[in-house]
């Protein structure tokens, strides 16, 4: 059964820490997804991958977050620096046709 | 662009009745339609989709949804929730244009009483 894996988990930091957190696609997926979920927010949209090239970032604050492929096995979200306002679920999903995405079960961050 | 509202935030519905979540939707073209569960703690996990063809879609754990064009709507039904059922559904449309990108729904948190 092919899964999207997330690590770490969970992630508690303080406030000006670089977070970096990793997503593992399901094997042969070609787009890539990372979504973050608030209470306050809901589900967005940070930014997405196809066959590793970024296709939109626009969801994403450019100041301090990035993300990367830096092969089709590995995605990457990183934060630099972070902030209280960044605690949240990071959900990374994969997909390879239109519209159906797999998502991992989500990192949760907590800044201090 | 595309939207999508989910008008309820909560539903509490007792175990073994039915439950409809409602899922309206913005979009020029012929939309592809999801709904998707999370259970706490847990990712989305997808449902059931619709991108053409007949307009009720069945999908896991006894759920199934009707695209009806007219009102722009893609409710999701079961006809007898278990306790299992409680957790959060997120309708969401996507769009050939769009490639892969989904836009989501606000969610409606679902509690099943005993």
């Amino acid at each position: 059964d092919a899964r999207v894996t997330q690590t770490p988990r969970h992630k508690v930091t303080e406030m000006g820490q670089e977070v970096t957190m990793r997503c593992q696609p399901i094997l042969g997926h070609n787009t890539v997804f990372w979504y973050r979920q608030t209470m306050m927010q809901g589900l967005e949209l940070l930014a997405y991958f196809r066959n590793r090239a970024p296709l939109d970032d626009s969801g994403m604050p450019k100041d301090r977050f990035s993300a990367e492929m830096p092969d089709a096995t590995l995605a990457t979200l990183k934060i630099q620096p972070s902030e209280p306002r960044d605690s949240a679920v990071y959900f990374c999903a994969s997909g390879i046709r239109v519209g159906t995405q797999y998502f991992g079960p989500g990192t949760r961050l907590l800044v201090l | 662009a595309q939207s999508v509202t989910q008008p309820d935030i909560h539903i509490t519905v007792s175990e073994g009745a039915s439950l409809e979540l409602r899922c309206n939707y913005s979009y020029g073209a012929t939309p592809y339609l999801f709904w998707y569960v999370q259970s706490p703690g847990q990712g989305l996990q997808l449902l059931l989709k619709y991108f053409s063809g007949d307009t009720l879609v069945q999908g896991i754990k006894g759920f199934e949804a009707e695209f009806k064009r007219s009102q722009s709507s893609f409710n999701l039904r079961k006809p007898s929730v278990h306790w299992s059922d409680a957790a959060e559904y997120f309708c969401a449309v996507g769009a050939q244009a769009a490639g892969n990108k989904l836009t989501f729904g606000g969610g409606t948190r679902v509690l099943v009483k005993p």
